[in-house]
């Protein structure tokens, strides 16, 4: 199993530019998630999905799209970036067990600069 | 809104110390799970704990959930250069997968 991964590992852009940060699991997982980690701000949540078809907003979701079409991928697409959101992203994907809770598995990160 | 403190930020100790971190909140917890990160990688998880005053131990590691599942405890017994990393706590609630609330992090460098 490649567990989740993530494309591309950086990535510049210019203000105003779009793109799309992909991320696939081979889990077979329901849940996957998007984060985005700052400095001195820990892992943010912006984006969640339980299952193929269903997204939902976390805490930083503006400027920030998803969809999940299949269960294996959920891209991540920035609309319209801004130096905001020069950041290091992190897709996990997880399972749910009744008695040990949620078990997360996270990619290596995408590292985003926007001039 | 950033509902877990970990203290403390940073921490540099010798080969063969002892340390505890902790995480701390004024939410109760269905979950609470440990991560431990390495630069330019993604967190990995270290344990789950989900039951009031749980102790968990992996090797030197000793993981507690408080009584009232609000904080919870690191504990690294004889560090070792290999602990070096970042550690995070975050929280989580039954029936609300994927919604997980994170720790700042501590930072830990254990030197030779």
């Amino acid at each position: 199993n490649a567990g989740v991964t993530q494309t591309p590992k950086f990535q510049v852009l210019k203000t105003g530019q779009s793109m799309t940060l992909q991320c696939a699991q081979d889990m077979n997982h329901e849940y996957m998630s998007w984060y985005r980690q700052d400095p001195g701000m820990g892992l943010r949540l912006i984006h969640y999905s339980v299952g193929a078809g269903i997204t939902d907003q976390g805490e930083v979701p503006n400027g920030y799209n998803v969809s999940r079409s299949t269960t294996e991928d959920f891209p991540l697409r920035l609309l319209s970036a801004a130096p905001s959101q020069t950041s290091v992203y992190f897709c996990a994907s997880s399972y749910y067990g009744a008695g040990d809770g949620e078990t997360q598995y996270f990619g290596p990160g995408t590292r985003l600069l926007v001039l | 809104t950033q509902l877990l403190e970990q203290s403390p930020q940073f921490l540099s100790i010798q080969e063969g110390e002892n340390l505890t971190v902790y995480c701390n909140s004024s939410s109760v917890f269905s979950s609470l799970q440990w991560y431990r990160q390495e630069p330019g990688e993604g967190p990995v998880l270290l344990v789950t704990v989900v039951t009031g005053g749980e102790v968990k131990k992996l090797k030197r590691l000793t993981f507690q959930f408080g009584d009232a599942r609000k904080d919870s405890s690191l504990h690294i017994t004889a560090a070792q250069p290999g602990d070096t990393g970042l550690y995070l706590c975050a929280g989580g609630y039954t029936g609300t997968a994927s919604k997980l609330t994170f720790g700042t992090g501590t930072r830990l460098q254990v030197t030779l």
